[in-house]
């Protein structure tokens, strides 16, 4: 059972590159969400989906963009990816409202 | 926005110790998570709070939910080398599609 699994692990960019990290879970959950994590500093909420077709944007929205594929999959799209950029990204799921968010092991991205 | 104050910052303590860390909110909550990360990986919840006044055990870990709603605590027993990892708080509405703030962090360091 692998939960939350995110590709890639780590990625090095230059200053406008675009890319998409992508993350999909195995749980059958409804809701899906992306954080950032810098560091000395907590998760950050970016974009979420609280059921497939509809997304929402968190607390740090701008630059990036999201697509919930399908109940399993939720993309994140760089589109013109900056330094500020840099950073560690989660991808997390859970069934429903009050329910469990299971985080994935993270994307490491570097822009340089 | 909300904004959660995770306190202390580091810790290092000896195997054997207690520890004791606390989260404070500038507004309520109905629900509280404490959540362990190790290097590497993603947050794992540790224990989830759903009530006021509310006192959960988790093994070694005791977790309580304040009364005001606006704060909570984790106290960890008599600490092993693998409580090391940097330990969070989040703060959640359980109607609020699941998004979850969370603090910045409390850094465990446990010499043997």
């Amino acid at each position: 059972n692998a939960g939350v699994t995110q590709t890639p692990k780590f990625q090095v960019l230059k200053t406008g590159q675009s890319m998409t990290l992508q993350c999909a879970q195995d749980m059958n959950h409804n809701s899906m969400y992306w954080y950032r994590q810098d560091p000395g500093m907590g998760l950050r909420l970016i974009y979420y989906s609280a059921s497939e077709g509809t997304t929402d944007k968190g607390e740090v929205p701008n630059g990036y963009n999201v697509s919930r594929l399908n109940k399993r999959e939720f993309s994140l799209r760089l589109e013109s990816a900056a330094p500020s950029q840099t950073s560690v990204y989660f991808c997390a799921s859970m069934a429903g409202l009050g329910n469990i968010q299971y985080f994935g092991a993270g994307t490491r991205l570097s822009v340089l | 926005g909300q904004q959660l104050n995770q306190s202390p910052q580091s810790m290092f303590i000896q195997e054997g110790e207690d520890v004791s860390m606390n989260c404070t909110s500038s507004s309520i909550f109905n629900t509280w998570l404490w959540y362990k990360q190790d290097p590497g990986e993603g947050p794992v919840l540790l224990i989830a709070l759903y009530k006021a006044g509310e006192l959960t055990s988790n093994g070694r870990l005791t977790a309580q939910f304040g009364i005001t709603r606006k704060d909570s605590f984790l106290n960890i027993s008599a600490s092993i080398p693998s409580d090391v990892g940097i330990y969070f708080c989040a703060g959640r509405w359980s109607t609020n599609a699941g998004k979850s703030t969370f603090g910045d962090g409390t850094t465990l360091t446990v010499k043997p």
